[in-house]
């Protein structure tokens, strides 16, 4: 089964300092990774992916995150935080068919000015 | 283009009561997908669909039916809803194989 750990519920940052947000995973198969974003009272937005290729994704808004085999994780890092980058951000893994995810429980990020 | 709506955005229910969520996805997606979110938990998958008539159990179904009549459709249903059905409930969608999942802005239903 797949499942997604995602360390640290709640990571809070100055303004331009560095976004370091982690996940682990654990999968039975080749794993695709994403990072989704939830902004105040809205839905998740995609963020990136991994699937298959480069290991060094990189997405909107700035960030990118690295898939690192051997440590089973995909770490979500932008190098200089921004106030609109407060939200609550997602680390999913593929899941079977349909295109099914198993979603991390969730990283608030908040912003210091 | 409205993308992935739902309704209604707020709802409050006594236990024992039913109600139907509706979600509307205007971009031809083959997929869609019904999902609670709950505090600490992220988001766990109640049941999904890979087409028009199709429906299948995700990781949290009990206490849930859905329907998808039409294709552009996605219906959740609470035949008695409990105090532990609230929660706010997101739908999704997508195409086959793109693995990008279109979320509506949800729906937070508390069941009193």
């Amino acid at each position: 089964a797949q499942s997604v750990t995602q360390l640290g519920s709640h990571v809070s940052v100055s303004e331009g300092a560095l976004v370091l947000l982690r996940c682990n995973y654990s999968s039975s198969v080749p794993p695709y990774l994403f990072w989704y974003v939830q902004y105040p009272n809205q839905g998740l937005q995609l963020l990136l992916k991994y699937t298959t290729g480069a290991t060094l994704v990189k997405g909107i808004n700035g960030f990118e995150a690295e898939f690192k085999k051997s440590e089973t994780s995909f770490h979500l890092t932008k190098p200089s935080a921004h106030m609109s980058d407060a939200a609550e951000y997602f680390c999913a893994v593929r899941s079977g068919g349909a295109q099914k995810l198993v979603f991390g429980q969730g990283t608030r990020l908040t912003i210091n000015p | 283009n409205a993308g992935v709506t739902q309704t209604p955005k707020f709802r409050v229910l006594k236990t024992g009561q039913s109600m139907t969520l509706l979600c509307a996805q205007d971009m031809n997606h083959e997929y869609m997908y019904w999902y609670r979110q709950d505090p600490g938990m992220g988001l766990r998958l109640i049941h999904y669909s890979v087409g028009e008539g199709t429906t299948a159990k995700g990781e949290v179904p009990d206490g849930y039916n859905v329907s998808r009549l039409k294709k552009q459709n996605f219906l959740l249903g609470l035949e008695s809803a409990a105090p532990s059905q609230t929660s706010v409930y997101f739908c999704a969608s997508s195409y086959p194989d793109t693995y990008e999942q279109y979320f509506g802005p949800g729906t937070r239903l508390t069941v009193t």
